[in-house]
């Protein structure tokens, strides 16, 4: 089992530009939480997403959107980025709630350079 | 408003001896309480969960304790090694299908 895996490793784009992030889950594991985590700080939550829908949202603007394919891979999007946009994006997955609590496996991330 | 704060961004210690460290919330009604590790350039890695009707937890060399009381999680690692170096992440859930909020993580140094 592979775990959780991201592409691409690391990305550099200029400010006003698109990009997209791509998440494939621990197999068995069907929920993608995204995260960004700046330097020297904690992650933030972003989205998550499960049967294709975002269950739910955190503080992040619209230019940030997502999508989940029917293998449970997922997207981020970013459009018209700006310098702040510059972090470790992560990719969480977990299984499905059955009574109890499954934890997270976080991807080794993609770092993302906005110059 | 919510706050997450873990208590020093740096803790440098000798081999063999046990780390501490501490998580403060205020503003939240965790479900859970999860530890994290990240090394540089990685991802988190899951160490430890303990619930909200939980006192405490181990896991070989590691304990959690949670004290909804006091609003707050000690972190220990006993007979510490230079190889448990890293940043150790402290994250609540409210039990909203597992979104964490994070710390903002404490390096941890063990000096040989």
């Amino acid at each position: 089992d592979a775990g959780v895996t991201q592409s691409p490793t690391h990305l550099i784009k200029t400010r006003g530009q698109q990009v997209t992030l791509r998440c494939s889950p621990k197999s068995g594991h069907d929920t993608v939480s995204w995260y960004q985590q700046a330097l020297g700080q904690g992650p933030q939550f972003i989205f998550q997403y499960y049967e294709e829908e975002e269950r739910q949202r955190g503080n992040f603007p619209d230019r940030f959107s997502g999508h989940q394919f029917p293998n449970y891979s997922s997207e981020l999007n970013v459009n018209a980025l700006l310098l702040g946009d510059s972090a470790l994006y992560l990719c969480a997955s977990s299984g499905r709630f059955v009574g109890s609590y499954n934890e997270q496996f976080f991807g080794p991330g993609t770092r993302l350079t906005v110059l | 408003s919510q706050k997450i704060e873990q208590n020093s961004e740096a803790l440098n210690i000798q081999e063999g001896k046990t780390a501490t460290l501490t998580c403060n919330y205020t503003n939240y009604s965790p479900a859970y309480l999860q530890w994290y590790r990240q090394d540089p350039g990685r991802g988190p890695v899951f160490l430890l969960l303990i619930r909200e009707n939980e006192k405490e937890k181990r896991k070989e060399r590691l304990k959690v304790t949670f004290d909804t009381t006091l609003k707050q999680s000690l972190f220990h690692i006993t007979a510490s090694q230079p190889a448990d170096s890293a940043t150790y992440l402290c994250a609540l859930d409210t039990g909203s299908y597992g979104k964490l909020t994070f710390g903002q993580g404490t390096i941890l140094t063990v000096h040989p």
